[in-house]
């Protein structure tokens, strides 16, 4: 059974970092890209950043470019997110999400498993 | 960045009926590129469709998606109790990866 489970979530102050973790099991987890999906209080899906299998390949949304740091360690079936100079517009809760095909960077794939997220609370 | 909108906002409708949801797109999708998930309160989206008019495994087939180039929907054939939910198109196609903003499939 696929499972993604997300930690480090929590309430932060504006200016400072957290780093996001999601634990993989149940796939092959070097097989498939990855990405961290957004969802603030109420509102819609923003999709964040996806890492490819290799970590050769890395986009973010322009809303993160610069902050935040997507990575990944194959060896640990985990997932990171870096997030620098955060503010109130970071609040959300992040979701990992797992790629439905294989090694699909450059095809393009949707996302077939998404953990149930981790809230990252920006307030003073 | 492909920006995609979806219409209705929410659609008030009784079980039994028939669901049409709309996704447009600010330019052409690659590929038949879109997907569709259902997220309901409290819970991750759960990938529905993907291009454009793939069932996603375990979907039933009342749920269809059709359309290519910028304009998509996603019908639901006969609304069942658990299909109320929120609904977002995604484009995969290009990064980013953009969503909708989602159409919510209320009971009447």
């Amino acid at each position: 059974e696929v499972q993604l489970v997300e930690s480090g979530g929590g309430l932060v102050q504006p200016g400072r970092s957290l780093r996001l973790s999601c634990a993989a099991s149940g796939f092959t987890f070097d097989d498939y890209a990855m990405h961290w999906v957004r969802q603030a209080p109420g509102k819609g899906l923003e999709w964040v950043s996806g890492i490819n299998w290799s970590s050769g390949s890395i986009a973010y949304a322009d809303s993160v470019k610069g902050r935040f740091t997507i990575s990944r360690d194959n060896g640990k079936n985990s997932l990171y997110l870096q997030m620098n100079s955060l503010s109130a517009e970071d609040t959300a809760l992040y979701h990992c999400a797992k790629d439905l095909h294989a090694t699909s960077w450059s095809r393009g794939s949707p996302f077939d498993y998404w953990g149930q997220g981790t809230l990252v609370t920006v307030s003073s | 960045e492909i920006v995609l909108t979806q219409s209705p906002g929410t659609l008030s409708l009784s079980p039994g009926e028939r669901a049409t949801l709309s996704c447009r797109a600010s330019q052409s999708v690659r590929s038949g590129y879109l997907a569709w998930y259902q997220q309901k309160p409290g819970q991750a989206p759960r990938l529905l469709i993907y291009g454009a008019s793939t069932r996603a495994t375990g979907i039933p087939d009342r749920f269809s998606g059709g359309g290519s180039g910028t304009d998509f929907t996603l019908t639901i054939r006969r609304l069942e109790p658990e299909d109320f939910a929120v609904y977002y198109c995604q484009q995969y196609g290009s990064s980013p990866k953009t969503f909708g903003q989602g159409t919510k499939v209320e009971i009447k």
